[in-house]
């Protein structure tokens, strides 16, 4: 139990597009997801809390606007890089957890932006 | 600022040997503590999770709390090539949240 997917686990978009990634939990339903990023060889950041029929959270420094989290059921959650630049190729993952305690991560999503 | 502090490593132990992983906190009250593995290119994934005083085994594995002195360790006994990874320590806040360390690269050679 307790798993989660990301789609797509890999993209490769030109500077200025938008880029939509998206979170499923499989196996249960998660009213709090997570976003996080990390560059390589740095620990995660976490962006953002996404909240099943509310506005997401974001964390100081990570832009609202740029970032778009949208969670639109209790088994989903996307959040759309706009108009992606090189500096935000990353690897993105997400996190949900089935109780209270223990957040499960997604298989992550890597993002160049050429 | 609530912190996790890891060190960074690289920590290498021989195969068979046991592998002790450490990690503080700041926060006084703080409740749960895991420990995940992440492979190189890979989303972490979680091995163990704590929340009392004292010793949780499960398999080779066994996560250790201290809350007064703040600290969490991770043993892995009988050691593999395959545990090599980096090993991410992570508090729980009060609003769900996770606060990560840098995590501890670990290498088990043959």
């Amino acid at each position: 139990g307790a798993v989660v997917s990301q789609h797509p686990s890999r993209v490769i978009c030109k500077s200025g597009t938008s880029v939509k990634i998206e979170c499923r939990s499989l196996d249960f339903q998660a009213t709090t997801m997570f976003w996080y990023r990390q560059f390589p060889k740095k620990s995660l950041m976490l962006m953002a809390t996404s909240n099943e029929g509310s506005k997401a959270t974001y964390e100081q420094g990570v832009e609202k606007d740029k970032f778009l989290i949208n969670h639109a059921s209790l088994t989903l959650s996307t959040l759309t890089v706009t108009s992606a630049h090189p500096e935000d190729s990353s690897f993105y993952i997400c996190s949900a957890s089935p109780q209270d305690y223990e957040q499960y991560f997604g298989p992550g999503t890597r993002l160049t932006v050429t | 600022q609530k912190e996790v502090e890891q060190n960074s490593g690289p920590l290498s132990v021989p195969e068979g040997a046991i592998a002790s992983l450490n990690c503080t906190y700041s926060d006084r009250g703080s409740q749960s503590f895991f420990w995940y593995r992440q492979y190189s290119g890979k989303s972490p994934e979680l091995i163990m999770s704590i929340y009392s005083n004292g010793d949780k085994e499960d398999g080779r594995f066994t996560a250790q709390l201290n809350k007064a002195s703040q600290y969490v360790s991770l043993l892995i006994r009988d050691s593999q090539p395959s545990d090599s990874a980096t090993y991410l320590c992570a508090v729980r806040t009060d609003t769900d949240k996770l606060i990560f360390g840098t995590g501890t690269r670990l290498q088990v050679f043959p």
